[in-house]
């Protein structure tokens, strides 16, 4: 069983503060995928790693993969109200995603 | 471009009912994935499905069962409902693989089931 553990769990912070969401796991994954799901949504992807030590940026949020693809991090610089919401990785092998448990980021105003 | 679409959004049942969700997946998708999503477990992969055939199934007892039909539309079923079978359904179609790359999964805003 591929299992990814997130953390932290929860996180709460005020606007402006920069953050980092640590996912981890003892298997490797072809490639790890980052989401963001808002309250009655669905998740929505937010960037795809496939590379170790691969590093993307996507405006204030910067991704990376692991060299040994086996975790993955997200930073976030000068968070804003608009990035709450639950981060969720998902490692991928033979097409299939396995998620990890989430980060609630809560970011205060 | 349409995206996934689940129907019901919301539900209650009662203990030893069955339920079936419904899942239309963005048109030209032909695989279609279900989750089961609580605050507890976080994301649990039930089954998915590729051209009518369940391609990968995850560790859920028989009670939860799904098919795919030649649109590629899919259902799930969970037969004699338990109470701990409250959770968020969610629906993903994935992408096609482009240059090596996997697909991303194009999730559905969920069913929402509460047994009672």
């Amino acid at each position: 069983t591929q299992l990814l553990e997130q953390s932290p769990q929860f996180l709460s912070i005020q606007e402006g503060e920069n953050l980092t969401v640590y996912c981890n796991s003892s298997s490797v994954f072809s490639s790890l995928q980052w989401y963001r799901q808002e309250p009655g949504e669905g998740p929505v992807l937010l960037v795809t790693v496939v590379t170790g030590g691969e590093v993307k940026k996507l405006k204030r949020l910067t991704f990376q993969f692991g060299d040994a693809r086996k975790d993955s991090s997200l930073h976030i610089t000068a968070a804003q109200p608009g990035d709450t919401g639950l981060y969720l990785c998902a490692g991928v092998n033979a097409g299939k995603s396995t998620f990890g448990d989430g980060t609630t980021l809560t970011v205060k105003p | 471009k349409a995206g996934v679409t689940q129907t019901p959004r919301y539900l209650i049942k009662t203990r030893g009912q069955q339920v079936t969700l419904s899942c239309s997946p963005i048109s030209g998708h032909r695989s279609v994935s279900w989750y089961q999503q609580t605050p507890g477990q976080g994301l649990q992969f039930l089954f998915e499905y590729f051209s009518e055939t369940q391609r990968n199934k995850g560790n859920f007892p028989g009670r939860f069962s799904g098919r795919q039909f030649s649109n590629s539309r899919s259902e799930m079923n969970v037969s004699t409902l338990e109470l701990g079978d409250s959770a968020l359904y969610l629906c993903a179609s994935r992408r096609p693989i482009l240059a090596g790359v996997p697909g991303e999964l194009f999730f559905g805003e969920g069913s929402r089931l509460t047994v009672l």
